[in-house]
């Protein structure tokens, strides 16, 4: 078992869909990341948690620490949201470094 | 916005041959990773380096890899000898880590896609 897992691990939408990411992890961490990376592209950092809710934009970030347990919600979706999308954690006893979860596919189709 | 500069964006080499990537990190920052996405393995850590100074480097294969920050505005990632099982997009990412396991995101930079052939 990974210790970062997220489903679903390809979604596809119609524009204008409410979208919602899962990442479950197994450790103790000390911080989440979501990061978002377009076909043949860099990778962006999105988001860092380490609890409650965080916003930017038509991305939403939240975190339960209790259930080991994130989503990345994107409201209003659009074409160019299409991506991979990336949950990873720092846990509490492997320093900075990141654990990767498979990431998502996401495509919105117009 | 501030940025993580890699050079070169792609690399095309024969098997054999040296290679160096560079990265130039956030001014700022104090910690630097050096990370490995392939299609097989996803995204990978190789090493790290915190205030210049290499904190992890376990999942580098040390016998033709090497990480290096010679100064805080430049870190580098060499392969020799590079083989096709090099062939991947190689990442750097600049953070600052405050103690206690506070701080920032990370900012990666834009890779550098090396073949080897």
């Amino acid at each position: 078992k990974n210790e970062v897992e997220q489903s679903p691990q390809n979604l596809t939408a119609q524009e204008g869909e409410f979208i919602t990411i899962n990442c479950s992890y197994s450790v103790g961490i000390s911080a989440l990341h979501w990061l978002q990376q377009h076909p043949g592209g860099g990778i962006v950092s999105l988001f860092m948690l380490s609890s409650g809710k965080k916003k930017h934009g038509r991305l939403i970030a939240t975190i339960n620490i209790q259930e080991k347990h994130s989503s990345l919600h994107i409201t209003a979706s659009h074409p160019r949201d299409s991506a991979v999308y990336i949950c990873a954690v720092r846990s509490q006893t492997s320093g900075s470094r990141l654990t990767f979860g498979e990431g998502t596919q996401l495509t919105v189709n117009p | 916005d501030a940025r993580v500069t890699q050079t070169p964006r792609h690399k095309v080499t024969e098997m054999g041959q040296e290679v160096t990537m560079r990265c130039q990190p956030i001014l700022g920052h104090n910690t630097v990773f050096w990370y490995r996405q392939t299609m097989m393995q996803g995204l990978e850590l190789l090493a790290y380096f915190r205030n210049r100074a290499p904190l992890d480097d376990s999942g580098m294969p040390k016998d033709r890899f090497s990480a290096e920050m010679p100064d805080a505005t430049l870190a580098t990632l060499k392969i020799q000898p590079s083989e096709p099982r090099d062939s991947a997009v190689y990442f750097c990412a600049s953070g600052l880590v405050l103690p206690l396991g506070r701080g920032y995101g990370y900012t990666f930079g834009s890779g550098t896609r090396l073949t080897v052939v």
